[in-house]
């Protein structure tokens, strides 16, 4: 079926490193996506990693992929109260209609 | 901004209405779709249109009718609509056949009462 899990809610304090984690179903998936959503605002791309790869890194942001137990995190090193926001994980459903399969979100609280 | 351009930003309506939502895309994309977003739940594909042919609706109750013109233009059609229909909808456009990002809209958040 398709599911994609995240755990609720993380706070960190400012300057630490964010961990969001993620758990995906479809093994076949060949993108995985991380997108931000600041409140009122829709969607925004933070990065996305193709399924051949283990690390993708950009600028503060790395992504994390154990394709074996379908593992996906996003670290955020050196976090911000700009970064305070909900993190959404997203696979790309190996139909050919792009369709993507969401996580539920994880709040990420930065306390200053 | 994302180059995908939802309106209104907010509505408010009546279970009576009718009303439409209205995204834009001028990115070349040729797949284009509605999401839902309501509190504590996932994000919940409703429509995908691929060369402004439908693709895929999911279970969709007919109070809500999606309509794609032409690959830059889609339109959610609301009447009759229900208090639990009240969430944020966002608009989203990819290139279908390639494994890209999918960029969305702002999306409108919309209230029923």
């Amino acid at each position: 079926g398709e599911d994609v899990e995240q755990s609720l809610f993380l706070s960190v304090r400012e300057g630490d490193s964010s961990v969001i984690n993620c758990t995906y179903t479809d093994s076949s998936s060949t993108y995985l996506y991380w997108y931000k959503q600041e409140p009122g605002a829709g969607l925004q791309l933070l990065t996305y990693i193709f399924s051949n790869m283990d690390m993708k890194q950009d600028q503060r942001l790395t992504v994390l992929l154990n394709k074996k137990d379908k593992h996906l995190s996003l670290r955020i090193a050196d976090t911000q109260t700009g970064d305070s926001a909900i993190y959404f994980c997203a696979e790309r459903w190996t139909s050919n209609t792009g369709k993507l399969i969401f996580g539920q979100g994880t709040t990420l609280q930065v306390k200053p | 901004e994302t180059g995908v351009t939802q309106t209104p930003r907010h509505l408010v309506m009546g279970m009576t209405n009718k009303k439409s939502l209205k995204c834009e895309q001028h990115l070349g994309h040729n797949a284009m779709y509605w999401y839902k977003q309501s509190a504590k739940k996932p994000l919940e594909l409703m429509f995908v249109y691929s060369l402004e042919e439908r693709v895929e609706n999911n279970s969709v109750p007919s109070r809500f009718s999606p309509e794609c013109p032409n690959s830059s233009h889609l339109f959610l059609h609301l009447h009759t609509l229900q208090p639990e229909d009240s969430a944020l909808y966002l608009c989203a456009s990819s290139q279908r056949f390639a494994n890209t990002e999918a960029f969305f809209g702002q999306g409108t958040r919309l209230t029923v009462v």
